[in-house]
């Protein structure tokens, strides 16, 4: 059954425009974090990561930004796709090569045709 | 790539009875497995890790003798619900890592307790 709680935002976008979607995390001592792709149905996906000593990284048509000032971690997609309609997680990983991830709130990027 | 698989990939079952669910890494030997869970748009909760060999380290409000974990083999992990419920409907996930330490996923199991 559903629990009651949190339901993910949403992010709809127009096909070719890029889209920012944005995560904020609250773990300071978190080393590593990674972006995750989910459609219906499915596992997560990953699509980029990016270490805490670092504040850009680009990949192809998506870049992760971060902000460790104030815990913000950005995806940015350009031209947009109707193949990029899923949930977009961010998630976080402590310090040391073995620690469990942790996956933040979603949000549904939906684009429209 | 690593790939992981989960078999099955969805069940329905009756209240009361229990389910075993199935998480493999095909290619490569994963000493540690998680499992997670995901009630529809929410995210994924970490239940327990498990590491081959030992008992699963369950996290705070997972009733151990309700999720049943076992990690016999290093490219094997199972997840028993038992005496399900319908509470207990959702999509779980399990997710493995490789000796350097990444972690990959598994393409989940819808369970639908009637």
């Amino acid at each position: 059954g559903e629990s009651v709680g949190l339901h993910l935002p949403t992010l709809s976008v127009q096909e070719g425009d890029n889209s920012i979607i944005n995560c904020a995390y609250s773990n300071s001592a978190s080393d590593y974090f990674i972006w995750y792709k989910q459609e219906s149905g499915k596992g997560p996906q990953f699509i980029i990561d990016i270490r805490s000593n670092m504040d850009k990284r680009q990949g192809q048509r998506v870049t992760v930004l971060l902000n460790k000032t104030v815990k913000h971690l950005s995806l940015q997609i350009a031209a947009t796709q109707p193949g990029d309609s899923a949930v977009y997680f961010c998630a976080e990983k402590g310090s040391g090569g073995y620690q469990k991830v942790t996956f933040g709130t979603g949000t549904k990027l939906q684009v429209i045709p | 790539g690593a790939v992981v698989s989960q078999h099955p990939s969805w069940v329905i079952c009756k209240s009361g009875t229990s389910v075993k669910i199935e998480c493999r890494s095909l290619d490569f030997q994963a000493t540690t497995m998680f499992w997670y869970r995901q009630f529809p748009k929410q995210s994924l909760m970490l239940m327990a890790t498990s590491n081959e060999g030992s008992k699963a380290t369950y996290e705070q409000g997972v009733e151990k003798d309700k999720f049943l974990i076992n990690h016999a083999s290093l490219t094997l992990s199972t997840l028993t619900v038992t005496s399900a419920h319908p509470e207990d409907s959702s999509f779980y996930i399990c997710s493995a890592r490789d000796t350097h330490g990444e972690q990959y996923f598994g393409p989940g199991t819808r369970l639908t307790v009637t």
